[in-house]
């Protein structure tokens, strides 16, 4: 069956710093994979989407970035946090019938 | 472009008893899906149930069925004998035949009360 991971679970970081998040899927080959953020009370927000290895869609521009390096490992970079990426990101991937099925998700705080 | 409008920012629900919440699309596609998502207090989306457009059968898994009116462009979710462990937050969803993205809506929050 598949799996999808994230981590770490929750990081607390200050403004300016780098941020580096993590996704994985295992049991599947060549899945879609995608990032998003939520904030709290809010809906889901789609930032970056992925067809393949090194295929990076961006929805929404901002000091965020992802890359594919593998086939099922998708990150989620920043070189300097903003207040703002503050949220909960959450990672899924695309499975039967166009369905996503999604990671446990980041808590992100910056401070 | 596609939207889905969910139009109840909460509902809440007698332990045991039947809720349905609401779900509105606008589509000019023949061939889509729609979701229903369950965030529990843990924020993991979790998948409830999915319908196919061209499917005129109500989705159903479990305690939990889909009154799909493709001709209203309306996707309900009836959850029957709710349960404390149904609280969550409720998003629907909808996307095309063949596209890789999702819209959802802005959701419900269901409170069980026992």
């Amino acid at each position: 069956s598949q799996t999808i991971h994230q981590w770490p679970a929750t990081l607390v970081q200050p403004v300016g710093s780098p941020l580096s998040l993590e996704c994985t899927v295992e049991g599947t080959s060549n899945p879609n994979l995608y990032w998003y953020r939520q904030a709290a009370g809010r809906g889901l927000q789609l930032l970056f989407y992925s067809v393949g290895i090194g295929q990076i869609s961006s929805e929404v521009p901002q000091n965020l970035s992802a890359s594919r390096p593998q086939d099922r490992q998708f990150i989620l970079s920043s070189k300097k946090l903003l207040l703002s990426d503050s949220g909960f990101y959450l990672c899924a991937w695309t499975g039967q019938v166009e369905t996503q099925y999604f990671g446990p998700g980041t808590r992100l705080l910056v401070l | 472009a596609q939207t889905v409008t969910q139009s109840q920012p909460e509902m809440s629900v007698q332990e045991a008893e039947t809720v349905t919440l609401s779900c509105t699309y606008d589509t000019s596609e023949s061939d889509y899906y729609l979701f229903w998502y369950k965030q529990p207090p843990s924020r993991q989306m979790i998948l409830v149930i999915r319908q196919e457009a061209y499917k005129q059968q109500n989705a159903t898994e479990n305690r939990f069925s889909v009154n799909f009116q493709k001709a209203a462009k309306s996707f309900s979710l009836k959850i029957s004998d709710s349960q404390l462990g149904d609280a969550a937050m409720y998003f629907c969803a909808y996307t095309n035949f063949g596209n890789e993205k999702l819209t959802f809506g802005t959701g419900t929050r269901l409170t069980i009360i026992p």
